[in-house]
């Protein structure tokens, strides 16, 4: 069974500063899509990124960034110039087939 | 323009009572889904629905039973609701990807059951 791992439960970075999250996952499949969402207090959930397992290209949004090791089953999100209204849970997510798996999630906080 | 709406977005209710939630999605997206939020932000998939076809159905209590009469539509209403079933129940749809695969989900707002 695919499982997705986050082992930060919580996370703090300065504004302006650089913060990396961590994920890794586990998976006997060749085909799937890695994302990681965004929830702030709203609860809204926020697409941040995706990355197709095919493409070994990291994916890349503004401010948002991966570094994705498909043979070490890695997938961590790299925020740069980090901003107030980052604060938030991020989830890293797994989709295989039809079924998406989530992390438990990592709680940022930004200190102004 | 609403991409995914829930209806509602809080719902209290006593033990043993009986409600259902609405979902409506205006992507034009062929798969929808409800998730269970736990109140440590714990996100577990419920069901899956492609093409109005139930595609994955997890350990979920038979109380629960969702429907869906379209493709833009996912229901989901619950039976003899117990303390338990309190967390934030979020509804997503989503396109089948290049695989055939589901691709990104787009959430709706969530509804807040609380039981009591």
């Amino acid at each position: 069974a695919q499982t997705v791992t986050q082992s930060q439960p919580e996370m703090s970075v300065q504004e302006a500063e650089t913060v990396t999250l961590s994920c890794t996952y586990d998976t006997s499949e060749s085909d799937y899509y890695l994302f990681w969402y965004k929830q702030p207090p709203s609860r809204q959930m926020i697409l941040v990124i995706r990355q197709e397992a095919y493409k070994q290209q990291n994916a890349t949004e503004n401010r948002f960034s991966v570094n994705f090791q498909k043979a070490a089953k890695s997938f961590s999100l790299k925020i740069s110039d980090s901003q107030l209204g980052d604060a938030a849970m991020y989830f890293c997510a797994y989709t295989g087939g039809f079924k998406t798996i989530f992390g438990a999630g990592t709680r940022l906080f930004v200190k102004a | 323009d609403t991409a995914v709406s829930q209806t509602p977005k809080y719902l209290v209710t006593q033990m043993g009572n009986d409600k259902s939630i609405k979902c409506e999605q205006n992507l034009g997206h062929d798969t929808m889904y409800w998730y269970k939020q736990d109140s440590k932000k714990f996100l577990k998939i419920m069901f899956s629905y492609n093409n109005k076809e139930l595609i994955i159905n997890e350990t979920v209590p038979n109380r629960f039973s969702p429907k869906s009469p379209d493709k833009a539509h996912l229901n989901l209403h619950i039976n003899s609701l117990e303390l338990g079933d309190s967390a934030v129940y979020f509804c997503a749809s989503s396109q089948a990807g290049f695989s055939g695969g589901a691709n990104e989900q787009y959430f709706g707002p969530g509804t807040r059951l609380t039981v009591t």
